[in-house]
């Protein structure tokens, strides 16, 4: 069965600079989607990256990049230049290509501080 | 451009009330998803369809039921609440094979309390 381990409860970041949150995932399948999801208190699930595991190159999406390493299994997610508005519960999510639902980690709670 | 929707935002129901959470998809996705949130506990999954007519269960699925008569509607019903269904409720869709760009997309969210 497929597992996602977030292994940070909670994380915090000063405004401006860099923070990484880790995430690592098991599964026997090649052909997979990886997703991060930020959900600030208002509760919305809003998606920040996707990474496709037949693409090699690391997606990026403006202030927002990750560290695919397929061989570990490892999907980080690096904030540069955080903002108080990055300020949420982040969550790592798996999903096989052949198949609709996300496996989701147990999230990291990131604050900002000013 | 809805998306999906998801209906109600809060609930408070007794012990052993019933009720329905609605959801509805406008992108004509075959898959539809509900999951619980709990603290410490991420996102897990309750039911899901994979299509109008087709459903199975997820992770979590005790006290729960489902059906899909369209593909737009994933209703979830709770036949008899109990404390231990607080939480809050999201509904999901997403296209199989992805389409597109592959996420699923999640409704409001409902956050229910059973008292």
């Amino acid at each position: 069965a497929q597992t996602v381990t977030q292994s940070q409860p909670e994380m915090s970041v000063q405004e401006a600079e860099t923070v990484t949150l880790s995430c690592t995932y098991d599964t026997s399948e090649s052909d997979y989607y990886l997703f991060w999801y930020k959900q600030p208190p208002s509760r919305q699930m809003i998606l920040v990256i996707r990474q496709e595991a037949y693409k090699q190159q690391n997606a990026t999406e403006n202030r927002f990049s990750v560290n695919f390493q397929k061989a570990a299994k490892s999907f980080s997610l690096k904030i540069s230049d955080s903002q108080l508005g990055d300020a949420a519960m982040y969550f790592c999510a798996y999903r096989w290509r052949s198949q609709g639902n996300l496996i989701f980690g147990k999230g990291t709670k990131l604050s900002v501080k000013p | 451009n809805a998306g999906v929707t998801q209906t109600p935002k809060f609930q408070v129901l007794k012990t052993g009330q019933s009720m329905t959470l609605q959801c509805a998809q406008d992108m004509n996705h075959e898959y539809m998803s509900w999951y619980r949130q709990d603290p410490g506990m991420g996102l897990r999954l309750i039911h899901y369809s994979v299509g109008a007519g087709i459903t199975d269960q997820g992770e979590v699925p005790n006290g729960y039921n489902v059906s899909r008569s369209t593909t737009e509607d994933f209703p979830l019903r709770l036949l008899s609440a109990a404390p231990s269904q607080t939480s809050v409720y999201f509904c999901a869709s997403s296209s199989v094979p992805p389409t597109g760009r592959a996420e699923a997309f999640f409704g409001q969210g409902t956050r229910l309390t059973v008292v």
